[in-house]
């Protein structure tokens, strides 16, 4: 079946680390995207990618990194400039052709502070 | 002004009621609406989607949109409680694939 897999599923950060989260995906889709989540704020997107080896910040990029060096796969580092990185991390893929699709998500990554 | 707003709620209703959702936008150029469903400490999953004005069925769900208004809705009927979960509205302009969401409504649906 296809679908996108966040792996892990819980992460723990020391204060100073840099940590990657996973993002794979097998639908074949071109674009792949990066959002936080905090309760009450809704989804923000990080960066965002609809090529590879080409990316693009979103509202809130400060403190993170992205590569896409293949289709399927867009990790995202958390650095240790990022002040409050503990939120739920969102892996997202949709197809670039017009028409209405929406995105498919992973089940997320809970990134917590240590 | 937000481009999209959405009540986060939380709205309580009991089981078998009829729910409303709501959101509304500021960008007219928004063509394609989405709605999608989020249990707790899980991914978002789409519900529904729409082009444009006018309604969309399946099942217990309809989706509705008025552009005249810059006003979409979801209408749950004889609502469950595996219905309890936060909704998110979505949408995007045409020649760009990056969705705007709102913030998402927690609903409660009790037994």
């Amino acid at each position: 079946d296809g679908g996108i897999t966040q792996s892990p599923k819980y992460l723990f950060r020391k204060e100073g680390q840099n940590v990657t989260l996973s993002c794979e995906q097998n639908l074949n889709h071109d674009a792949m995207y990066w959002y936080r989540q905090d309760p009450g704020q809704g989804l923000r997107l990080i960066y965002y990618s609809q090529i590879v080896n080409d990316f693009q910040k979103g509202d809130i990029a400060e403190g993170y990194s992205v590569s896409r060096e293949k289709k399927e796969s867009f990790p995202l580092t958390v650095t240790s400039a990022q002040k409050n990185p503990t939120a739920f991390y969102l892996c997202a893929s949709t197809t670039t052709r017009e028409g209405n699709y929406g995105y498919t998500f992973g089940s997320g990554t809970r990134l917590t502070v240590v | 002004q937000k481009e999209v707003e959405q009540d986060p709620g939380p709205l309580s209703v009991p089981e078998g009621a009829i729910v409303s959702l709501n959101c509304t936008y500021s960008n007219s150029a928004f063509q394609y609406f989405m709605w999608y469903r989020q249990y707790s400490r899980k991914g978002p999953e789409l519900l529904m989607y729409t082009y444009s004005s006018g309604n969309k069925e399946d099942g217990r769900f309809t989706a509705q949109v008025d552009k005249s208004s810059k006003y979409i809705s979801l209408f749950i009927r004889d609502s469950q409680p595996s219905d309890s979960a936060t909704y998110l509205c979505a949408m995007r302009t045409p020649g760009y694939s990056t969705l705007t969401f709102g913030k998402g409504t927690m609903l409660l649906v009790s037994p």
